[in-house]
Parts: structure tokens; C-alpha cells; sequence
């Protein structure tokens, strides 16, 4: 099993351009969740969905929108890119018993830099 | 969700016995305790989970006093690889969603 994979795995923007980061796993998880990590700032969660064709929004979810067509992956897209979006995005899926505290897996991570 | 706080960063030597504390005075009843563990450029990972008294698995143990205002993430003589930031986390067992509030972590720095 690969687990978690993101793609891609390093991104340079220009300010006002779009991109989609495509996060999928393979443990046929219910969960799944798009995190940012900055530094000094530790993981603020962006968005995550309970099941194919649901999503919510997290704690700072302005800026993006998400998707959940297949179950196996989360996508996360920033329509017109700011510099405060820099950062390392981070997806994790869990199994999904509606249980908090259930262990999330983690993919590796994608460094977007916004110019 | 209950806050916790960690010390920012601390040192250690390969083989040494490590003792990292969070607090977490506003624990509710229903609050479950876990760390994470995130080596640089890798998500992180989990390690540990508890409720109350020790816990033990083949990479950590968890102490948890009987009033679970704190609780301590026990290393086992660790080696230069387990330098890395370790995140305590306390939220409910239960319930519609499983968000996960991240502090700022511990980063240990195992030297040779």
C-alpha cells in the first residue's frame, strides 16, 4: 500500500494563478483532510470531508476550495493564489468511525511557494 | 477543545531516557490524549494514545496522572533519528468529526 500520496510535491506560483493539489490514498478511508503548516505555527486544518461528495470547512478555509468526487482522493484548489498561501500542505485520511482521536495518516507534503 | 502547551524545544543525548510534559489544565471528561511525532520534510505520524494511567507501545509510553491536567510522552533511549517535533494533541473520543488541533510541538534534538 502507498498509504497517502500528494501531488505535487513542490509548486512556484505567481500571484492571481490557480492551481489543484491532488491528495489520494489507498486504505479506503472515510475520512479525509487538507492541512497548512507554517512556521512557528504548527497545523491548522483548511478542509476536510466525512465522505465521497461531502466536505466542510476547517479552521482557515478562506482562499480555498475542495472536492471529494472519488473516495479515495481529496482535492484542494486555490483559485487566484496570494503569497500568504505559501506554505507546506499537508493531507491525512482516517478510517472514518465518527470516533475523534482516530489516528490520521499523513501524506508527505506539497511546498507551494507563492511569488 | 482542551489547549496544551509544550515545551518549545529540548536536548538530548543518543541513549538517554526522554521526558517530554503537556499540559492541558482544561481537559474535559471525554478527552482522549495523543502525540504525534513529524521528522522535517515528512507528515506527521502517530505514536501514542491514552486516557489514563501508562500506556505502552514498542515506540513510547504515556504517563497520564490521575487529574490528566498533564501528561508526559516517555522515549525510550533514543537514537539521533528521533529528532524530530512531537505534538501532543487532547480532544473528545467521540462525535461527527475527527479535526485535530496541532500546537507548535516540542522539537527534540538528539545529539551523538
Amino acid at each position: 500500500n502507498a498509504g497517502v500520496t500528494q501531488t505535487p510535491k513542490f509548486r512556484v506560483l505567481k500571484t492571481g494563478q490557480s492551481m489543484t493539489l491532488l491528495c489520494a490514498q489507498d486504505m479506503n478511508h472515510e475520512y479525509m483532510y487538507w492541512y497548512r503548516q507554517d512556521p512557528g505555527m504548527g497545523l491548522r486544518l483548511i478542509h476536510y470531508s466525512v465522505g465521497e461528495g461531502t466536505t466542510a470547512k476547517g479552521e482557515v478555509p478562506d482562499g480555498y476550495n475542495v472536492s471529494r468526487l472519488k473516495k479515495q482522493n481529496f482535492l484542494l484548489g486555490l483559485e487566484s493564489a496570494a503569497p500568504s498561501q505559501t506554505s507546506v500542505y499537508f493531507c491525512a485520511s482516517s478510517y472514518g468511525s465518527g470516533q475523534y482521536q482516530e489516528t490520521q495518516y499523513f501524506g508527505p507534503g506539497t511546498r507551494l511557494l507563492v511569488l | 477543545l482542551a489547549k496544551t502547551t509544550q515545551p518549545i524545544s529540548m536536548d538530548s543525548y543518543e541513549g538517554q531516557e526522554v521526558n517530554i510534559t503537556c499540559s492541558h489544565n482544561n481537559i474535559a471528561t471525554n478527552d482522549y490524549i495523543t502525540w504525534y511525532q513529524q521528522f522535517p520534510s515528512q507528515g506527521p505520524r502517530f505514536i501514542i494514545q491514552g486516557y489514563k494511567t501508562k500506556v505502552t507501545n514498542e515506540v513510547a509510553s504515556l504517563f497520564i496522572p490521575a487529574d490528566r491536567k498533564s501528561s508526559t510522552l516517555s522515549l525510550p533511549r533514543v537514537s539521533l533519528s528521533d529528532t524530530a517535533v512531537y505534538y501532543c494533541l487532547v480532544g473528545p473520543y467521540g462525535g461527527a468529526t475527527n479535526k485535530l488541533i496541532f500546537g507548535t510541538g516540542t522539537l527534540l534534538a538528539v545529539q551523538p
